[in-house]
């Protein structure tokens, strides 16, 4: 079983429309959590952390169940320019420190 | 605002050919990673440092090594360069501690011929 697992997408949806993703983790020891886009071709960008009460930054929310080993984020009203690869990250700490595990992605279209 | 810059944005090489990708923050970071990114696996931690002169293997070392000299530069080296390691390649830097994000580099695209 893989340790960070995403829907597998792609995802192609309508501008103005509302999607949800979903990200579970294997590891209970798991610390810290994030969402990253990335755009074809370039570097994944910090989108947002992930809160144990859940957090928002404008059209998107993310949330986290850390019973069920869950994350998700919800994009509202889609924007052409939500089009990306969207990676689930969770940070595990062990003897060296830091260890973050990246989930495979799943890809958005917003279509207009 | 974080800035991981890497040395180069596409490099060509040859088979053989000793390679080295550079990577520099800017923002006293402890953590720095070397990972590469090929489509449909997603992305491979190569090695990581979490400190000076410090460097640990990460899921795919092989053919790899890593120089930490100074804290704000992490090298990567192809020792002896082959085709199967003509990927993207990214660098990553991040704090120490709990809820701390990694920041990534443009990206180095390397082919080798």
């Amino acid at each position: 079983r893989k340790e960070v697992e995403q829907d597998p997408g792609p995802f192609n949806v309508p501008e103005g429309a509302t999607v949800a993703f979903n990200c579970t983790y294997s590891n209970s020891a798991s610390q810290s959590f994030f969402w990253y886009r990335q755009d074809c071709r370039k570097e994944p960008k910090l989108l947002m952390s992930v809160y144990s009460s859940g957090n928002e930054d404008g059209r998107f929310t993310a949330q986290l169940n850390r019973a069920s080993q869950y994350i998700s984020l919800l994009i509202r009203d889609s924007k052409l320019s939500d089009s990306a690869t969207y990676l689930c990250v969770v940070n595990i700490m062990d003897n060296y420190g830091q260890n973050f595990v990246f989930g495979p992605g799943t890809r958005l279209s917003v279509l207009p | 605002d974080v800035k991981v810059t890497q040395s180069s944005r596409y490099l060509v090489k040859r088979t053989g050919e000793k390679v080295f990708l550079e990577c520099v923050q800017d923002m006293d970071h402890e953590n720095m990673f070397w990972y590469r990114q090929d489509p449909g696996l997603g992305l491979r931690l190569i090695y990581f440092s979490y400190d000076v002169k410090m460097k640990e293997k990460g899921d795919i070392p092989e053919g790899y090594s890593v120089s930490r000299e100074k804290k704000e530069r992490f090298s990567l080296i192809l020792e002896s360069a082959s085709t199967n390691q003509t990927s993207m390649y990214l660098c990553a830097s991040s704090p120490r501690g709990v809820n701390q994000p990694q920041h990534f580099g443009d990206g180095t695209r390397l082919s080798i011929l």
